[in-house]
This record gives C-alpha cells, structure tokens and sequence, in this order.
C-alpha cells in the first residue's frame, strides 16, 4: 500500500470548516483513498473514501486532485465533537483481503 | 445495537498470565481483523479471517497470540504468558466482502490490556 503524509496536528474553529490534508504522491491507479477517525477511547469510525472523483457524503467531502497524489477531507461545519485524530489510508479495494495500514494520523482539536 | 462489541473493555493482569478477548462483528460480515494500538500510534495490523479461516497474519502476531473465529461468527483472542509490552488496545473490527469489493471496516470500542 502507498504511504500518506499528514500534518501531525490542526486546530478549527468551532463552525468553520475543517480542511485536513493528505498527500500520497505513491498512490498506484487501483488504491483508493480512504479516511477513518478515532476519538479518544474509542475505535476508528470510517468517514469516507474514494478513487478518482470527488465524493461527498453526511459526514465530510473528499476531494482528490486529478493527479491523485493528495487528497483534503472537508468537515464543512466542525463542533466539538469532530476533535479526533483523523487517519488518511490508501489501499486496493478487491476480493482479496487488504488490510488498512494506519499512520500517526492528524490531531483535529475544534476550538470553541 | 448493532455494531461490533469486544469484551471485556479493560484488562488488567500479571506478567506470565494467559488472557482472553472477544469479538463479536457485526452479524453479516463475513471478514473479521484483529489490531493492536499502542499509546500515541495508529492501529496495528494483526490478523484476519474470511468466515472460520484465518487468512493472514502480521509479523506482530509471535506465537504467544492465538486468534480462532471457529463458526465464522464471534472471534476470540488469547496471548499467553503475557509480558508489559502486550499492554495495548487490541481492537476488532469486521467487513462485508465479495469477489470484487470490500465494505469499508467497522471497528469496536477495542480492550484495552495493562500487563503489570
């Protein structure tokens, strides 16, 4: 699986959008882009993933650039409860078995 | 609910004893994995099952740990003669997969060990 790259840390505004970043410049033409969160004392809760397009769900967007070297998760509207770190993967999406390969992750922390 | 539930939540024990943990995944999905995640760090790849056959293994998985899906159902976990560098949150998580794709992995609330 391709390696992500992602800031060790980010601070929003209660309100504001949340814009995490994530570059993944190995990326291979059948990875996909998947993003998870995990707030303290808890497992990591999936949020979105995609291949190409951009995709957008109830929880965040995620957007992909055309080369598909990074990618940013949107939280168009961060609370509290969006403080979590946040996990940018990539991995083949197939029948056989493809286990996610975390990193350190982005330390989201929603400021009131 | 109806989310994947591991038990117990925390464990405490002394170095040298066994311990077990249990998984039990959501009742559809066919594929079950095991992490582990220690303090500051991302999870941990263990192992995986694809209904009662265990699949793959990580190099993290020594022959202290055993991991047994028998019916294709609940999982469980066991780590002999435990040392103070098994303390860690080991967590369960399970997806729906076919020929073609792999639903996304729902994670439990993981156990979180403390050897002493």
């Amino acid at each position: 699986d391709a390696k992500t790259t992602q800031p060790p840390s980010m601070d929003c505004a209660e309100g504001r959008a949340a814009n995490l970043p994530c570059n993944h410049s190995t990326i291979s033409g059948n990875e996909y882009v998947y993003w998870y969160r995990q707030i303290h004392s808890q497992g990591p809760q999936y949020i979105i993933h995609g291949l190409k397009n951009n995709e957008t769900n109830e929880m965040a967007s995620l957007i992909i650039t055309e080369d598909r070297k990074s990618s940013t998760l949107i939280l168009p509207h961060a609370t509290l409860r969006d403080t979590a770190v946040y996990y940018c993967i990539v991995s083949q999406l197939s029948g056989s078995a493809r286990q996610l390969t975390f990193g350190s992750g982005t330390q989201l922390t929603v400021l009131p | 609910d109806t989310g994947v539930s591991q038990n117990p939540r925390h464990k405490i024990t002394k170095r040298g004893q066994n311990v077990t943990f249990r998984c039990d995944p959501i009742s559809e999905h066919n594929r079950l994995y095991w992490y582990r995640q220690t303090l500051g760090q991302g999870p941990e790849f263990l192992t995986y099952f694809q209904n009662e056959a265990q699949l793959e293994k990580s190099r993290l998985l020594s022959d202290r740990f055993s991991a047994e899906r028998p019916k294709g159902s609940f999982s469980t976990l066991e780590i002999q003669r435990t040392e103070q560098g098994d303390s860690a949150m080991y967590l369960c998580a399970s997806s729906l997969g076919g020929l073609t794709a792999i639903s996304p992995l729902h994670f439990g609330n993981g156990t979180r060990l403390t050897v002493t």
